[in-house]
């Protein structure tokens, strides 16, 4: 059973703060790794992706990766109310769909 | 029209009437997906089709029915339901059904009254 781990939160961060998100996953062998934004009520919208070791970079957001430990995190700097939304992990086994995890909720404090 | 478009955006219906889903993409992928999500959970795959062939559904009960008359087109057809099937329904489409990133559609919100 392929499986993406994440805290549900609520992940509460004060305006300007850095929000550190992270996801766990259990197939070694997985290959690239997706960050959704899902507004309450929305549909989930594709934000990052990375396929390598390491870190990239968009704009405030920054994917980080270690395939060592399984373990993908977002951070999003100077967080703003408008961040506020669940956040998926999605990660790719290689054979199957894309494993969705269930999400972080983050709040993002004014 | 761009992306992933759904219609109807919101469905009320009755427990014995029959509608259906409608799902358009327009990105030239080859996978589509139904995703069912009730409130504050987490997303739940329904249905798989890759070149309009099934290849994936994840015991969903026979009161839904997928289908899939071209890569493009995607429906899902409702009937007797109940009102526990009241959630999102999600459409998504991806260039391969083998772990490709997935675009999704704004979604059918459903009520069964």
């Amino acid at each position: 059973q392929k499986e993406v781990e994440q805290n549900s939160g609520p992940l509460s961060v004060p305006e300007g703060a850095i929000a550190s998100l992270n996801c766990t996953y259990s197939d070694r062998g997985s290959q690239s790794f997706f960050w959704y934004r899902q507004y309450s009520g929305k549909s989930p919208e594709l934000i990052m992706f990375i396929y390598s070791n390491g870190d990239k970079e968009d704009g405030r957001f920054t994917a980080q990766l270690n395939k060592a430990s399984q373990y993908v995190s977002l951070l999003i700097r100077d967080s703003q109310p408008s961040d506020s939304a669940t956040y998926l992990c999605a990660v790719n086994p290689g054979n199957t769909p894309l494993v969705f995890g269930k999400g972080t909720r983050l709040s993002v404090i004014a | 029209e761009t992306g992933v478009t759904q219609t109807p955006r919101h469905l009320v219906m009755g427990m014995t009437n029959k509608k259906s889903l409608k799902c358009e993409q327009h990105l030239g992928h080859n996978a589509m997906y139904w995703y069912k999500q009730s409130a504050k959970k987490p997303l739940e795959l329904m249905f798989v089709y890759s070149l309009e062939e099934r290849v994936e559904n994840n015991s969903v009960p026979s009161r839904f029915s997928p289908e899939c008359p071209n890569s493009s087109h995607l429906f899902l057809h409702l009937h007797t339901l109940q009102p526990e099937d009241s959630a999102l329904y999600l459409c998504a489409s991806s260039q391969s059904w083998r772990g490709s990133e997935q675009y999704f559609g704004p979604g059918t919100r459903l009520t069964v009254t």
